[in-house]
């Protein structure tokens, strides 16, 4: 399977602890977007690479929240000291170019 | 600030007939767009996008149309089938590319 893959599927953890979720884009895929996605709303951005190079940032990405892409292929999204509100689904998408994204099948946290 | 919106959340049609899910933006700099379709506990799937030099793509059943001076894109299913039954997500991007702006969703429902 060649597609964005996301690890891992699901993850509970108690409120305060902090995670750590990875994404492996499409091969050669330089643009790495995350999203955050949450019932019934439409998914939110949290932060752009391109390359190894973080170029953009959403006011939302707290500083509990801190994203890497260290050789530009694969990407970490670390979440510390987790609180309820951060109960989403977490999403990866990559794209070779401007055009369309290709995303993950996303990583569901519930924090307890 | 919602800079896409869509304002049905949800679409009931008849097998084989079509499907008009509407798409309203309001930031004229946005110059891509796109479509994607989503299932429960999956991340989106990219179905079809349009630049804003076009005002009208097609891709088998879906056609996409934008409207730039109204700032509103639809996307048409013909013939609609049980299968397209899901979350539809219109997006836009500004010519940076650093970011896909989304709607809230339509979620359509194909009655056999």
């Amino acid at each position: 399977d060649t597609g964005v893959s996301q690890d891992p599927r699901h993850k509970i953890t108690k409120r305060g602890q902090n995670v750590t979720f990875r994404c492996d884009p499409i091969s050669e895929h330089n643009r790495l977007y995350w999203y955050r996605q949450t019932l019934g709303q439409g998914p939110e951005f949290l932060t752009y690479f391109q390359n190894e190079a973080q170029l953009e940032k959403s006011r939302l990405l707290s500083d509990r929240f801190s994203a890497e892409r260290p050789k530009g292929s694969f990407s970490t999204l670390e979440i510390q000291r987790t609180e309820q509100g951060d109960s989403a689904m977490y999403l990866c998408a990559s794209s070779p170019t401007r055009g369309g994204a290709f995303f993950g099948q996303g990583t569901r946290l519930t924090v307890v | 600030d919602q800079q896409v919106k869509q304002n049905s959340p949800s679409l009931s049609v008849q097998e084989g007939r079509i499907s008009i899910l509407n798409c309203d933006y309001t930031n004229s700099m946005f110059d891509y767009f796109l479509w994607y379709k989503k299932y429960p506990a999956e991340g989106p799937t990219f179905l079809i996008s349009i630049s804003s030099i076009k005002d009208k793509n097609e891709d088998g059943r879906f056609t996409v149309f934008l409207n730039k001076s109204a700032k509103h894109l639809s996307l048409h299913i013909v013939p609609s089938q049980p299968g397209d039954s899901a979350v539809y997500f219109c997006a836009a991007t500004l010519n940076t590319g650093n970011q896909f702006y989304f709607g809230t969703g339509t979620s359509l429902t194909v009655i056999p």
